[in-house]
């Protein structure tokens, strides 16, 4: 869906580096979440903000920072990747208004090396 | 715990058929049930959303069904189709917090000639 873009689209980066994956959407939407997906595990939250002076930690936030920069834009760091934090990850949002339905994103897909 | 579970394994049928994926839930007291279908490596996409007081919801092909005595949620999709093939995935919201969803691992249904 083009209203959520994500970027990079694909990105392989080495243990110990931080990276930051950034979400945007076009949706006029107040609630903005991050996860990961990984093989069998399904979707994982790792955080959420439901305005941009809302930031809340999900299932899996540890290794993980966020900003909410403005309503449109929420952007997820991982301080210092490791390996097992290669994976899917997703940015969805929602609206507040109306029923609680996400609408995601195209997907990160990151390697640590 | 609470615990989502759908199945793991593939469904495989036949052009069509009616499709029926299941999906069970413990621990949890959900306001509504949402499913999603996702493609691989592509974000979910929201299909139906069934409210705890809602016996059943329809939309084009799409049947969803929810019981909540047994926990259980049924999603069907009737004349299948190869394009159905994919992953669905069901989600609830979380016990106490209207806007945080957890999905499912979801399963995964391939429709052949």
């Amino acid at each position: 869906d083009a209203d959520v873009t994500q970027t990079p689209r694909n990105r392989i980066t080495k243990t110990g580096k931080r990276i930051m994956l950034e979400c945007s959407q076009t949706k006029g939407h107040d609630r903005m979440y991050w996860y990961r997906q990984d093989p069998g595990l399904g979707l994982q939250l790792i955080y959420y903000s439901f305005d941009v002076k809302d930031i809340n930690k999900g299932e899996i936030s540890d290794g993980y920072s966020v900003s909410r920069q403005a309503q449109a834009k929420f952007s997820l760091s991982l301080e210092s990747a490791i390996p097992n934090q290669t994976a899917l990850y997703f940015c969805a949002t929602s609206d507040s208004q109306r029923q609680e339905t996400q609408y995601f994103g195209p997907g990160t897909r990151l390697l640590v090396l | 715990s609470q615990k989502i579970e759908q199945n793991s394994e593939a469904l495989n049928i036949q052009e069509g058929k009616t499709a029926t994926l299941t999906c069970n839930y413990t621990n949890y007291s959900p306001a509504y049930l949402q499913w999603y279908r996702q493609d691989p490596g592509r974000g979910p996409v929201f299909l139906l959303l069934i409210r705890e007081n809602e016996k059943e919801k329809r939309k084009e092909r799409l049947k969803v069904t929810f019981d909540t005595t047994l926990k259980q949620s049924l999603f069907h999709i009737t004349a299948s189709q190869p394009a159905d093939s994919a992953t669905y995935l069901c989600a609830l919201d979380g016990t106490g917090t209207a806007s945080k969803l957890t999905f499912g691992t979801g399963t995964r249904l391939q429709v052949t000639l």
